[in-house]
This record gives C-alpha cells, sequence and structure tokens, in this order.
C-alpha cells in the first residue's frame, strides 16, 4: 500500500518565524510530489510541486525534495497569521502517474 | 487560472435519494477525478476518469458510480445515499501527462439524514 505520512500537528510558530513540515513517502518510483494548502471548509489549493532533489524556491514558500530518503518537506519564511491552514502532501502513484497519494495534513498555527 | 466548479457548495438529502454531484472544469484537462474527505481518514479517490466515456475505480468505489459524457464534465452519483456518505466531495482535474498538477473545485457539503 503506498502511503505518505505526515504529522498530523498542530505545528504552532510565532509570525515571522520559519515553518518547517515534514513528509515522507513509501512509493520509491514517485516522480512528482506536490504540497496543498488548505483551509478551514474550502478545498485544497495547490502552493508547491517539486520533481527533482534539491530545493525549490518560490517566495516564501520552499519544497525540499530527497528521493534517496523519500522525503520531501516545506519551509515557509516569514510566517504570517494567514498562513494557518492544514497543509496536505502528494505524491504521484508511480505507475499511474496522474493518481495522487494525499497524507492526511499537518495543521499549522501561526500566532500573531 | 485552472477554474473547476461544483454544482453546489451545500447539500442536504434523505436516506435513499438519488444524488448527482456535478464538477466542470474549463481548462480542457483529459484527468478528472471525486474525492471523499472525512476528519481523520483525509482525502480518499472514490473514481477517476482520463477521458470521455473512460472511468476507473478509487479507492473506496462501494455506493457511488460516475458519467463523463463530455471531457469538461464529471459527475458523482450517489445511487440511494445512505447517512455514512454524508462527507465534503471534492473534484479535482489534471492534464494527461506532466506534472500532474491536481486543481481542485470548492467541494460539497453532503448532508444524508
Amino acid at each position: 500500500q503506498k502511503e505518505v505520512e505526515q504529522n498530523s500537528g498542530p505545528l504552532s510558530v510565532p509570525e515571522g518565524a520559519i515553518a518547517s513540515l515534514n513528509c515522507t513517502y513509501s512509493d520509491r518510483v514517485s516522480q512528482s510530489f506536490f504540497w496543498y494548502r488548505q483551509y478551514s471548509g474550502k478545498s485544497p489549493e495547490l502552493i508547491m510541486s517539486i520533481y527533482s532533489n534539491g530545493d525549490k524556491e518560490d517566495g516564501r514558500f520552499t519544497a525540499q525534495l530527497n528521493k534517496a530518503s523519500q522525503y520531501v518537506s516545506l519551509l515557509i519564511r516569514d510566517s504570517q497569521p494567514s498562513d494557518s491552514a492544514t497543509y496536505l502532501c502528494a505524491s504521484s502513484s508511480g505507475g499511474s502517474n496522474y493518481k495522487l497519494t494525499f497524507g492526511k495534513g499537518t495543521l499549522l498555527t501561526v500566532n500573531p | 487560472d485552472v477554474k473547476v466548479t461544483q454544482s453546489s457548495r451545500y447539500l442536504v438529502k434523505r436516506t435513499g435519494e438519488k444524488v448527482f454531484l456535478e464538477c466542470v472544469q474549463d481548462m480542457d484537462h483529459e484527468n478528472m477525478f471525486w474525492y471523499r474527505q472525512d476528519p481523520g481518514l483525509g482525502l480518499r479517490l472514490i473514481y477517476f476518469s482520463y477521458d470521455v466515456k473512460m472511468k476507473e475505480k478509487g479507492d473506496i468505489p462501494e455506493g457511488y458510480s460516475v458519467s463523463r459524457e463530455k471531457k469538461e464534465r464529471f459527475s458523482l452519483i450517489l445511487e440511494s445515499a445512505s447517512t455514512n456518505q454524508t462527507s465534503m466531495y471534492l473534484c479535482a482535474s489534471s492534464e494527461l501527462g506532466p506534472p500532474y498538477e491536481q486543481y481542485f473545485g470548492p467541494g460539497t457539503r453532503l448532508t444524508v439524514t
């Protein structure tokens, strides 16, 4: 069974700090990885995707991928209260790349 | 911007009713998906479609069926609604090839009483 594991949290950080969200995956042939943000009562919104080992930066967000360790992370710099949400990690499902396997999400709270 | 819309934000139905949830995307995506999301269980794939009239079962297809008569529209059907189908239903779409990014609609909160 292909799995994506995340700490459920809640992860609490002060405003302005760096929030670090982590994810591990079991399917060694997974190629693509995604981070979604989901506000309470809303649908998931794609914020980052990463396909190659290393770092990918987009504004205050940095995604990190280590395929050897089967590990993906998301760093949020200068965290804002508006970043408070559940963050979902997802991986492509190996042989059927268009299907994604989602983690259950990490709840992030940024305190003013 | 990708736009995925769902027919209702909130829906209340009675046990045994036939329920139709509709999803429309405007980005000419080949792939469309139906998920349900429940607290503690995360997102679970019900059905997906990779082309018109083509469909495949996801992880929890029991009690559901789907229809895709046009590329932009993907319908989820609850043949006889039950209380354990009370959930948030999310539709998503993606392109056929890489990068396989899925874009979600706003969701339908279905309550079956």
